[in-house]
């Protein structure tokens, strides 16, 4: 089946470093992506990976292993609008999302 | 160039009557997805739909929900009878065609809540 781990809540610092992590155990994913949500408001895209390897955008990296079913969300130089929760979701072929349990993420000052 | 709109942003409605969610997807658009979303927990898939078609509706509960995006106008999210357990945000998601690799893009989601 189709089921993606991501640790429920997150605790940082502001200026700190912190890596989300999120395992998924399929065989049908094609591609990876990351979306961030703060709280009552839409989730917005941050990164896709398909390839195997590290994507930087900004202060935001994304990482992907397909054959350990492994990616990572890397968010550097920690801002307080970065507390917000961080959704991994897999597509499988046949174009559905299927979204982790998101990732709770708090910076504090 | 507008991004995805959902209207109402929040709708009230007492058990039993009907409620009417609305998406209208991104300029160039052709494929929406319905997304439920219940409070601290994930994103949950409902159904795809490309214009005048359901493509995957394996989400959807089988009974008193119905979805439809018809050749001209939004789609819509049809819930019937509504129950407390319907209380939830819907997200309505766009992308361009439909490929795996595609971006789907979110609209502001409509908050139900039902007495």
């Amino acid at each position: 089946g189709q089921n993606i781990d991501q640790p429920t809540e997150m605790t940082a610092t502001e200026g700190a470093i912190v890596q989300i992590n999120c395992t998924y155990q399929t065989s049908g994913f094609n591609g990876l992506f990351w979306y961030q949500q703060h709280a009552g408001e839409a989730p917005t895209f941050l990164s896709y990976n398909v390839l195997d390897g590290l994507e930087e955008k900004g202060r935001f990296s994304s990482f992907l292993s397909r054959s350990k079913g492994y990616s990572y969300l890397l968010l550097k130089e920690l801002q307080m609008k970065d507390s917000a929760s961080y959704l991994c979701a897999g597509t499988l072929y046949g174009q559905n999302f299927v979204f982790g349990p998101g990732t709770r993420l708090s910076v504090l000052p | 160039n507008a991004g995805v709109m959902q209207n109402p942003r929040h709708l009230v409605r007492r058990r039993g009557q009907e409620a009417r969610l609305r998406c209208s997807p991104m300029k160039g658009h052709s494929h929406v997805y319905w997304y439920r979303q219940l409070p601290e927990e994930g994103l949950k898939f409902m159904v795809y739909l490309q214009k005048e078609n359901i493509i995957d509706e394996s989400g959807m509960p089988k009974e008193r929900f119905s979805a439809e995006f018809p050749k001209e106008g939004p789609s819509i999210l049809r819930i019937q009878q509504v129950v407390r357990g319907d209380s939830a945000a819907y997200f309505c998601a766009s992308s361009p065609g439909g490929e795996d690799t595609d971006t789907q893009y979110f609209g502001p989601g409509t908050r139900l809540t039902v007495l």
